[in-house]
């Protein structure tokens, strides 16, 4: 099955400097790479995904790259802001068996301070 | 689009008691939805994906007979925790495909936080 791992576990950054969440997966058959923002008690909110046939996508502040060669794959935030403040987790999917499943990487505790 | 609804949001039941949780995908019809869980400060583990009309598929360690789930049609998945015990408490959450193409997010449900006294 598929292996996440993401880094760091903990980033503080202060308001309008760039966070940059990092992660690999084990799996060269996954295709598809979500990250998803979660607040404390909420559910996971998607913010940003990339697809296996391009290397790189923007929406406004949020940018991901992805490696396929090396396997990782990143998060980018610019111009931070205190409402960034949250868990952010890297997943990837998982596509042994018959129903193709998201595997998280161990989330980023992100800190923005004033 | 793709809204999924999950019930109750807190549950709090005496050790050795059951307790059920309904996901219910409000606006598509899933095949196919995936049940995690998460302890305080972790990340999301996959219990099982369940299957409408067939046997769920539970992850290694997920033992099946403690955490029952039915899909019994297209837009609700259940999950019933038996003989709940402490270590059982921890927040529960659903999720389901807007469409079935393995390339597309999972949206996920409010959660339920369950505590077993």
């Amino acid at each position: 099955g598929e292996n996440v791992e993401q880094h760091p576990s903990t980033l503080s950054v202060q308001e309008g400097d760039s966070a940059v969440i990092k992660c690999t997966y084990s799996d060269s058959a996954s295709n598809y790479f979500p990250w998803y923002k979660q607040e404390l008690g909420k559910r996971p909110q998607l913010i940003i995904d990339i697809r296996s046939n391009v290397g790189e996508k923007k929406d406004q502040r949020i940018a991901v790259t992805l490696n396929k060669t090396a396997k990782h794959f990143s998060l980018h935030i610019t111009e931070t802001q205190p409402e960034d403040s949250a868990v952010y987790f890297c997943a990837a999917n998982d596509r042994a068996g018959t129903a193709s499943k998201l595997t998280f990487g161990t989330g980023t505790r992100l800190q923005v301070t004033l | 689009g793709a809204v999924v609804s999950q019930h109750p949001s807190r549950v709090i039941c005496k050790s050795g008691t059951s307790v059920k949780i309904e996901c219910r995908s409000l606006d598509f019809q899933a095949t196919t939805m995936f049940w995690y869980r998460q302890f305080p400060k972790q990340s999301l583990m996959l219990m099982a994906t369940s299957n409408e009309g067939s046997k769920a598929t539970y992850e290694q360690g997920v033992e099946k007979d403690k955490f029952l789930i039915n899909h019994a049609s297209l837009t609700l998945s259940t999950l019933t925790v038996t003989s709940a015990h402490p270590e059982d408490s921890s927040f529960y959450i659903c999720s389901a495909r807007g469409y079935q193409g393995e390339d597309s997010p999972l949206h996920f449900g409010n959660g339920t936080r369950l505590t077993v006294t």
